[in-house]
């Protein structure tokens, strides 16, 4: 079946700039994870949601961070006012409900904010 | 929270040998260690996992081990060949909070030479 699909696959802005980034998850996962991935690095935690609310937003770096998740199926995670250290990989993830640790990625948007 | 980390950072095998990867888990409460494997240009992809009711779990050529008492655990990949190339992610979820968050070990960039 389908996987896990994120758009853009790469964006590029301008510092200060607001930027929206989209993620489809598996059809019938109901968590949803938004990861960043610096180069070299492994992916660290920002949010996560069970079905439409923020279960754990923990992750994310400061309040120019934002994720929503509507209908509890695809997420939009938002920056307002891009520095330029947002460049990063940003990556999605889900699960099924009852493994929500069993997590399948996306393939990633580049994010680089010149 | 949970510490993970990983090492080699690098690894260089010939084809058909054999690559260990070992990681080291700081928090005892943990029970689910998954590896990732992330290709160049892509999102990282589950290839095994295990839980700490086990001591070891095999795939075909990729096996997982557990040491609980160690707090540490391996990812062996057995006759290597060149599409095992890639970086190795190794992972532990973190205890506090919604405990959904996988911590990520810094990564294993391995190349297996023809």
């Amino acid at each position: 079946g389908a996987g896990v699909s994120q758009t853009p696959s790469n964006k590029v802005t301008e510092k200060g700039k607001y930027v929206e980034l989209r993620c489809d998850p598996i059809s019938g996962h109901t968590a949803l994870y938004w990861y960043r991935q610096s180069l070299g690095q492994g992916p660290e935690f920002l949010i996560y949601f069970q079905g439409t609310g923020a279960a754990d937003d923990s992750g994310l770096p400061n309040d120019r961070f934002f994720a929503v998740r509507p209908e509890g199926s695809v997420s939009t995670l938002k920056i307002q006012r891009t520095e330029r250290g947002d460049s990063a990989v940003y990556l999605c993830a889900s699960s099924l409900m009852g493994q929500p640790l069993e997590q399948f990625f996306g393939p990633g948007t580049r994010l680089t904010v010149l | 929270g949970e510490n993970v980390e990983q090492h080699p950072s690098t690894l260089s095998v010939q084809e058909g040998d054999s690559a260990v990867i070992k990681c080291t888990y700081s928090d005892s409460a943990s029970n689910y260690f998954p590896w990732y494997k992330q290709e160049l240009g892509k999102g990282p992809q589950l290839i095994i996992d295990i839980r700490s009711n086990v001591g070891e779990k095999k795939d075909q050529r990729i096996a997982v081990t557990l040491n609980k008492t160690a707090k540490h655990f391996s990812l062996h990949i057995t006759e290597t060949q060149p599409e095992d190339s890639a970086v190795y992610f190794c992972a532990a979820p973190i205890s506090s909070g919604s405990a959904r968050q996988l911590t990520f070990g810094s990564g294993t960039q391995l190349t297996v030479l023809p």
